[in-house]
């Protein structure tokens, strides 16, 4: 596989439920990131993971949980969502994290029901 | 609150001809400046920064920042239609986190 993988792509969870979105890059990056895509709004930043440190976007509820257990791999934990938080879920990586040369990941469309 | 401005449009311009896309800003204090491309049912992709005022070419594209009156534009020069898509402005200041304009989609008619 090459370049940025999002698993699954398609989503549709109840709000009770707990699921993960999963994000692989193969580009040899060092930052990964979280954004939100929605209809209603702009492109908005989650998370960033860079060099071991996350920075959080003060904005994000905490019912979004991410994860990085390596510069390979990223996570988005979802619990106790609500109807809003339907949209598409992208993961980007870069080299360092000054969002140059930021590639995206096809997203994860999630719908909550 | 900090907010990017952007015309959501559609612009439509004929092929071969300039597109001229703008966005303005409200925080002052702003320094780095993005252009993405969004085709339909795509996922965005960086296709311009920029940090200092005045003009950054790459290819058909410039970049032109203004500081002082607070707006980034992007210019793309001998549009074709492969350049119809959403594009997307982002602005950076203090914050590690940019704050993003809603996207003006370009159409470019043959």
């Amino acid at each position: 596989e090459t370049g940025v993988t999002q698993t699954p792509r398609h989503l549709v969870m109840g709000m009770t439920n707990k699921k993960s979105l999963k994000c692989e890059q193969h580009l040899g990056h060092n930052a990964m990131y979280w954004y939100k895509q929605s209809a209603k709004k702009p492109l908005e930043l989650m998370f960033v993971y860079s060099l071991e440190e996350r920075v959080e976007n003060n904005s994000v509820p905490s019912r979004f949980s991410p994860e990085c257990p390596n510069s390979s791999h990223l996570f988005l934990h979802l619990h106790t969502l609500q109807p809003e938080d339907s949209a598409l879920y992208l993961c980007a990586s870069s080299q360092e994290g000054g969002f140059y040369e930021q590639y995206f990941g096809p997203g994860t469309r999630l719908t909550v029901t | 609150q900090k907010e990017v401005e952007q015309n959501s449009g559609p612009l439509s311009v004929p092929e071969g001809a300039i597109a001229s896309l703008n966005c303005t800003y409200s925080d002052r204090g702003s320094q780095s400046f993005f252009w993405y491309r969004q085709y339909s049912g795509k996922s965005p992709e960086l296709i311009m920064f920029i940090y200092s005022n005045g003009d950054k070419e790459d290819g058909r594209f410039t970049a032109q920042l203004n500081k002082a009156s607070q707006y980034v534009s992007l210019l793309i020069r001998d549009s074709q239609p492969s350049d119809s898509a959403t594009y997307l402005c982002a602005v950076r200041g203090g914050s590690y986190i940019p704050t993003f304009g809603r996207g003006t989609s370009l159409i470019v008619h043959p």
